[in-house]
């Protein structure tokens, strides 16, 4: 069974620092997505990642895939306080295509 | 339509009752997926549906949970004999040829509260 596992939970960072969020999955993958969830929204697409090795980014966001060590970092460059939200990464295997979402993470960016 | 619509955005109903929850899905869009958000469970996959091929329900968690997929497009998530537990974010995906490539959209959700 799939799993896939996001660290922190929680993050409270203040604005101007960086910080990286962590997502390991189990199984054999090269496909993996990020998404932004704001409180009360839907999910909001940020990355799609389809490679070993792909780095993708967005302002201040920078996605990032290692598909040997199964791992996806989402890295935030001088954070501001239009980035809290809660971020979650999946992973998508198998031609069935469905998704396994990690527990999430909620980003606090205090001023 | 430019986005995937769900409806209602909000049901609340008693315990018991049957429930249907409404998606359409970007148009053009081959597959769709429900998907279901709790606290206690986090974002858990309950089906998909591509194209005319038989539905993928393994996410499905009992037999009071059924869903169908009309012309292809519009999709209709049944809850049947609603318990509390069933309470959660009701969440709509489509994608273009299942995913891969071009990511999922989510529509905004509807939110079930059984009471």
């Amino acid at each position: 069974e799939l799993k896939v596992e996001q660290n922190p939970l929680f993050l409270s960072m203040q604005e101007g620092k960086n910080y990286t969020i962590y997502c390991n999955y189990s199984t054999t993958s090269d496909r993996l997505y990020w998404y932004r969830q704001d409180p009360g929204k839907s999910l909001e697409s940020l990355f799609v990642l389809l490679s070993n090795g792909a780095v993708k980014q967005e302002g201040r966001l920078m996605a990032s895939l290692d598909t040997k060590a199964r791992l996806s970092t989402l890295h935030i460059t001088a954070a501001v306080h239009d980035l809290s939200a809660t971020y979650f990464c999946a992973v998508s295997t198998g031609t069935a295509s469905k998704l396994t979402f990690g527990t999430g993470t909620r980003l606090q960016v205090t001023l | 339509g430019a986005g995937v619509s769900q409806s209602p955005s909000n049901k609340v109903t008693e315990k018991g009752k049957d429930v249907e929850l409404r998606c359409d899905p970007i148009s053009g869009h081959t597959a769709l997926y429900w998907y279901r958000q709790s606290l206690g469970q986090g974002l858990e996959f309950l089906i998909y549906f591509q194209g005319n091929s038989a539905p993928d329900k393994s996410g499905l968690p009992s037999d009071r949970f059924s869903a169908e997929r009309t012309g292809g497009s519009v999709s209709t998530l049944t809850i049947q004999r609603t318990q509390q537990e069933d309470s959660a974010v009701y969440l709509c995906a489509s994608s273009l040829f299942g995913g891969t490539y071009y990511g999922y959209t989510f529509g905004s959700g509807t939110r079930l509260t059984v009471v």
